[in-house]
């Protein structure tokens, strides 16, 4: 598509519930990267996607976090029995692999805003 | 020390003034940057690549200095609208993944 696409834009759940986060890159876009971001706060990498396989997930906050990547394009993140400290933005971002090239298009989405009640 | 790393702010200024901030980072041998712009409950957009010859686009400009390791983002006339958080991005030594300062925040009232 024309722009990162992540889905549901909102998301309300339950605690303990699971939820999943979709986000459709950029076509083209070999790397995907997944952030959260809690009110007035900065970003907070989670995992990096080059291709289907995940080269940094050191951001995960916990086991209860899962990731992944099919096709070279879409990425679903999990979050397992949540918990209220899981409540964020949740954003995504892709690129080409040319940091700091006229074409290197680093580009969120638009974030799902997850709420853990 | 952070690799990027940014005054929060906020810069509070009147319409039509020029206001200034710098963002510094660790990794002497970094050439490229970018400066964001992020909206109250938005995603971050890119507003200006920074290479080592830097950057105008409008009444912004953004210029790299790699003598003393910092980029910086000038805007002129301030507008209502530049009211933001600006973010500044810098590659990571070593990997792909880019290093976001925390985001300076600049109030421009009337």
């Amino acid at each position: 598509g024309a722009g990162v696409s992540q889905s549901p834009s909102n998301k309300v759940t339950e605690k303990g519930k699971d939820v999943e986060l979709r986000c459709d890159p950029i076509s083209g876009h070999t790397a995907l990267y997944w952030y959260r971001q809690s009110l007035g706060q900065g970003l907070e990498f989670l995992i990096y996607f080059q291709g289907n396989s995940a080269p940094d997930k050191s951001g995960l906050p916990s086991d209860r976090f899962s990731a992944e990547r099919t096709g070279g394009s879409v990425s679903t993140l999990t979050i397992q029995r949540t918990q209220q400290e899981d409540s964020a933005v949740y954003l995504c971002a892709s690129s080409s692999n040319s940091f700091g090239t006229p074409n290197y298009g680093y580009t969120f989405g638009s974030g799902t805003r997850l709420t853990v009640v | 020390r952070k690799e990027v790393e940014q005054d929060p702010g906020p810069f509070n200024v009147p319409e039509g003034a020029t206001v200034a901030f710098n963002c510094t980072y660790s990794n002497s041998a970094s050439q490229s940057f970018f400066w964001y712009r992020q909206d109250c409950r938005k995603e971050p957009k890119l507003l200006m690549s920074v290479y080592s010859s830097g950057n105008e686009d409008g009444r912004f400009t953004a210029q790299l200095n790699r003598a003393s390791q910092y980029i910086s983002l000038l805007i002129r006339d301030s507008k209502l609208s530049d009211s933001a958080t600006y973010l500044c991005v810098g590659p990571s030594g070593g990997s792909y993944i880019p290093t976001f300062g925390r985001g300076t925040s600049l109030i421009v009232h009337p």
